[in-house]
């Protein structure tokens, strides 16, 4: 079975430009989840989507956003790109989408924001 | 929300020998799962282990076992064995009860020395 897929691998973009991220999950998974991960604050949670619903969302401005579409595959936009959100963006899948429901990563996609 | 503390920002360990890494967590749902997952430095993150909060035994998954303390709120990771290709980042995550959103901690850096 085919793991979490993401694209791009890399990205570089300027100050002010917008992006678009995708995911594909893992076949029959039903929950994605996407992440920031930087040296400096580590792990951190961005929104969850459960059938094409935003379920939970992290403590980020409304620049980061995100969809999901029927095929479960989902995308991630940040608009107005800042210096700060240069990361390492990792996407998730889950099969139940609940608690004790293993998260399944992708290899990521690296922004690099100049 | 919740905490996950990982307070052992570095660890060596000489192969073939065992390794404990240590997590604390503080949760106040009655439902919720532990995670391990390991991210070597070519970025993905690999699920280890898992451990729900209703689980009377330690999970164990080959050479990886979890030595869950309820009462003391902790969920340590013990390898086994250790190899060369242990040494990578390590990162415990708690799920809260209520959809799939992941809490992690900051992480442990291990080092494997042949």
């Amino acid at each position: 079975k085919a793991g979490v897929t993401q694209t791009p691998r890399y990205l570089i973009k300027t100050r002010g430009q917008q992006v678009t991220l995708s995911c594909s999950p893992i076949s029959g998974h039903r929950s994605v989840s996407w992440y920031q991960q930087t040296p400096g604050q580590g792990l951190q949670f961005l929104f969850e989507y459960f059938s094409e619903t935003q379920r939970n969302k992290g403590n980020f401005p409304g620049r980061f956003s995100g969809r999901q579409f029927s095929n479960s595959r989902s995308e991630m936009n940040v608009s107005t790109l800042e210096l700060g959100d240069s990361a390492l963006y990792l996407c998730a899948s889950s099969l139940q989408g609940n608690y004790n429901s293993p998260l399944h990563f992708g290899n990521g996609t690296r922004l690099t924001v100049t | 929300a919740q905490k996950i503390t990982q307070t052992q920002p570095g660890m060596f360990v000489q192969e073939k020998e065992a390794v404990t890494l240590d997590c604390t967590y503080d949760t106040s749902d009655p439902s919720y799962g532990l995670f391990w997952y390991k991210q070597p430095s070519s970025g993905e993150m690999i699920f280890l282990i898992y451990q729900g909060s209703y689980d009377q035994q330690n999970a164990t998954e080959g050479r990886y076992s979890l030595n869950f303390q309820k009462a003391r709120k902790s969920a340590n990771l013990v390898i086994s064995a250790s190899q060369l290709g242990d040494s990578a980042m390590y990162f415990c995550a708690t799920s809260r009860g209520t959809g799939n959103q992941f809490y992690f901690g900051t992480g442990t850096s291990l080092t494997v020395i042949p």
